[in-house]
């Protein structure tokens, strides 16, 4: 399974923009990103997903470094709820069985008032 | 739509019991996954199940088994329950059982104490 590299924890302030690094060296081509959030006592809930091109919607942007070896989450304006641990997994595209999520020890964000 | 639903949501059982966790996925969704989550290891992959039929499974104990029924609900099963099995387990469903662009959406979990 191909590994991601998170900072174990950020702090911002409300209302400010928040980026949340995450490195995936080991990345293959067929592989995408996905990031996906754990609220307090909540079972992780979808962020975003891309590939190779910068994805916007609306709870965040993902921007993807050209060599694919790394990537941010960013969240434009943050809140009190955006307190969470991050996700930053890759998934294998078309295979068989790639429901299997492989998280790591995330980033813990803690959001300022 | 509603989302996933998971039963019971807390549970208390002691050493060397079996326990049944239940989860119905979201309508239309086929594919289940089964998570266990403890502060020690982190989320870690149990198994998926796709139209009855196991896709993947993590790397479990025997004593972790799960099945799929036809209209997609799904449960799994830990036999001879141990101290080390208090976790949060947690369900996830999707539409298909493909990687890549396939989103999963979580329950809120199961918290199982073993005494």
């Amino acid at each position: 399974d191909a590994k991601t590299t998170q900072p174990n924890s950020m702090e911002s302030n409300e209302e400010e923009p928040v980026h949340l690094p995450c490195n995936h060296s080991t990345i293959s081509g067929t592989d995408y990103i996905h990031w996906y959030r754990q609220l307090p006592s909540q079972g992780p809930e979808y962020v975003i997903h891309g590939l190779t091109s910068n994805v916007n919607n609306r709870m965040a942007s993902l921007a993807i470094a050209e060599d694919r070896k790394s990537s941010t989450l960013i969240l434009h304006r943050a809140t009190l709820r955006d307190a969470a641990v991050y996700y930053c997994i890759l998934r294998p595209w078309g295979i068989q069985g790639a429901q299997k999520l492989v998280f790591g020890q995330g980033t813990r964000l803690t959001i300022n008032p | 739509k509603a989302g996933v639903t998971q039963t019971p949501r807390y549970l208390i059982k002691t050493r060397g019991q079996q326990v049944t966790l239940s989860c119905s996925p979201i309508s239309g969704h086929r594919s289940v996954s089964w998570y266990q989550q403890t502060p020690g290891q982190g989320l870690q992959f149990l198994f998926e199940y796709f139209s009855e039929t196991q896709r993947n499974k993590g790397n479990f104990p025997g004593r972790f088994s799960g099945r799929q029924f036809s209209n997609s609900r799904s449960e799994m099963n830990v036999s001879t329950l141990e101290l080390g099995d208090s976790a949060l387990y947690l369900c996830a469903s999707s539409l298909t059982s493909g990687g890549g662009t396939d989103t999963q959406y979580f329950g809120p979990g199961t918290r199982l104490t073993v005494l």
